[in-house]
């Protein structure tokens, strides 16, 4: 069972570049989210969608981009990198914002 | 924004020990949850609270849901080495996002 795909797994980026962190799930959730994860202040919210086509912002939105045009796939866009945005970054997928996530194995990003 | 406290940040424990660690919010929650993180992964879900008072067991993990809505508790007995990792917690009011604690990370001596 694949559950919650995320790619890549390492990225160095220089300041000013932009990427895209590529999430995927196929377990047909409705709700999916990405968190950033840094040192001594656990998980916390971007973005985050409750269905394809729709998405929210989090509490830490800037400097990120989502969008959602499949059930499946919610990639996470940095649109000029800055070495804040150093961080795991981790996606996750449930059947509705009322249950509990599954979180993919994350994203490590080194912005230089 | 919101955030959750978790106590204690880091413990060093032996082999066969009891562990109790706790979570703490300034507000009231419907949910909480514990997850586990082992190096080089993801968070994954040991267990779901959804009632005050609520305790629930998995294995050697017990979890309570504070009956004041603001707290919880996770107790391991028996340590192993492969419970060695971050527990955290996450909290979430209905209608609102999860909210995260910071982790308490656990290391088991043999």
């Amino acid at each position: 069972n694949a559950g919650v795909t995320q790619t890549p797994k390492f990225q160095v980026l220089k300041t000013g570049q932009s990427m895209t962190l590529q999430c995927a799930q196929d377990m047909n959730h409705e709700y999916m989210s990405w968190y950033r994860q840094d040192p001594g202040m656990g998980l916390r919210l971007i973005h985050y969608s409750v269905g394809a086509g729709i998405t929210d912002q989090g509490e830490v939105p800037n400097g990120y981009n989502v969008s959602r045009s499949t059930t499946e796939d919610f990639p996470l866009r940095l649109l000029s990198a800055a070495p804040s945005q150093t961080s795991v970054y981790f996606c996750a997928s449930s059947y509705s914002s009322r249950d509990r996530e599954h979180f993919g194995d994350g994203t490590r990003l080194s912005i230089l | 924004g919101q955030q959750l406290n978790q106590s204690p940040q880091s413990m060093f424990i032996q082999e066969g020990e009891d562990v109790s660690m706790n979570c703490t919010s300034s507000s009231i929650f419907n949910t909480w949850l514990w997850y586990k993180q082992d190096p080089g992964e993801g968070p994954v879900l040991l267990i779901a609270l959804y009632k005050a008072g609520e305790l629930t067991s998995n294995g050697r993990l017990t979890a309570q849901f504070g009956i004041t809505r603001k707290d919880s508790f996770l107790n391991i007995s028996a340590s192993i080495p492969s419970d060695v990792g971050i527990y955290f917690c996450a909290g979430r009011l209905y209608g609102q996002n999860f909210v995260f604690g910071p982790g308490t990370r656990l290391s088991v001596l043999p």
